[in-house]
C-alpha cells in the first residue's frame, strides 16, 4: 500500500497570502497524485488531475507540481472561500490512497 | 452534468447488514470505472472498493474483503455496496465515485452508524 503523508495538518492563513501544502508518496507514483477540496459537510471536489494539470473550472490560484515522490499544491492568494481541508490522493495502484489532510483556515 | 446521489444509509447494530445504492445521472454510466469510498469522523478519506465497466472485476480494501460486495446495474444507471457483518469501525460517510484514470467526481454521500 503506497502511503501519502501530507504537511502541515493545519494552517492558518491571511486572505491574499500564498499557501503550500507537501504530499510525500512512499514510493514513486509518477504523476499519479490528485489533489481535492473538502469544505465543511460537503464531498471532496477536484481541484489539481495528475499533478499539474488543473480540472475544469478550478480558479487558476490553484496550481501542482511534482512527481514521483514528492508533490506540491499552491495557493496563490488565498480568499476567504478557500477555506477547507485538501487532501492528496494516488491512484497509480490499488488500494487507492488518501493523505491525512490540511485544513487551511482563513485568520 | 454528472450527478451521484447516495442513499440506504442509517443505524444499525453490529453484525447486521445494509444496502447502499448510488444512482448516477449527466454521463455514460457503464462507460466508467466505480468506487465506494468512506470517511469516518475526523479522519482521512479511505479507499473501500471498486467495480469495472461491466461488473467483470472487483477488488476491496483488506478491511472490508468478505463482508462487503460492490455491485452494478448497468441498465439502471445504478451502484450498489452490500455491506454484511457491520462492525463499528465501519462507521463512516459513505461515497460513491467515478473514475477514468482518476477520481473525479463525488456523490454527497450517505452516513452510516454502526451502533449497539
Amino acid at each position: 500500500e503506497i502511503v501519502l503523508t501530507q504537511s502541515p495538518d493545519f494552517q492558518s492563513v491571511t486572505p491574499k497570502e500564498k499557501v503550500t501544502i507537501t504530499c510525500r508518496a512512499s514510493q514513486s507514483i509518477g504523476n499519479g497524485l490528485h489533489w481535492y477540496q473538502q469544505k465543511a459537510d460537503q464531498s471532496p471536489k477536484l481541484l489539481i488531475k495528475y499533478a499539474s494539470q488543473s480540472f475544469s473550472g478550478v480558479p487558476s490560484r490553484f496550481s501542482g507540481s511534482g512527481s514521483g515522490t514528492d508533490f506540491t499544491l499552491t495557493i496563490n492568494s488565498l480568499e476567504a472561500e478557500d477555506a477547507a481541508t485538501y487532501y492528496c490522493h494516488q491512484s497509480s495502484s490499488l488500494p487507492f490512497t488518501f493523505g491525512g489532510g490540511t485544513k487551511v483556515e482563513i485568520k | 452534468q454528472v450527478h451521484l446521489v447516495e442513499s440506504g444509509g442509517g443505524v444499525v447494530q453490529p453484525g447486521t447488514s445494509l444496502r447502499l445504492s448510488c444512482g448516477a445521472s449527466g454521463f455514460t454510466f457503464s462507460s466508467y470505472v466505480m468506487h465506494w469510498v468512506r470517511q469516518a469522523p475526523g479522519k482521512r478519506l479511505e479507499w473501500v472498493a471498486v467495480i469495472l465497466y461491466d461488473g467483470s472485476n472487483v477488488d476491496y480494501i483488506d478491511s472490508v474483503r468478505g463482508r462487503f460486495s460492490i455491485s452494478r446495474d448497468n441498465s439502471k444507471n445504478t451502484l450498489f455496496l452490500q455491506m454484511n457483518s457491520l462492525r463499528e469501525d465501519d462507521t463512516a460517510v459513505y461515497y460513491c465515485a467515478r473514475e477514468l484514470g482518476l477520481i473525479d467526481y463525488w456523490g454527497q454521500g450517505t452516513p452510516v452508524t454502526v451502533s449497539s
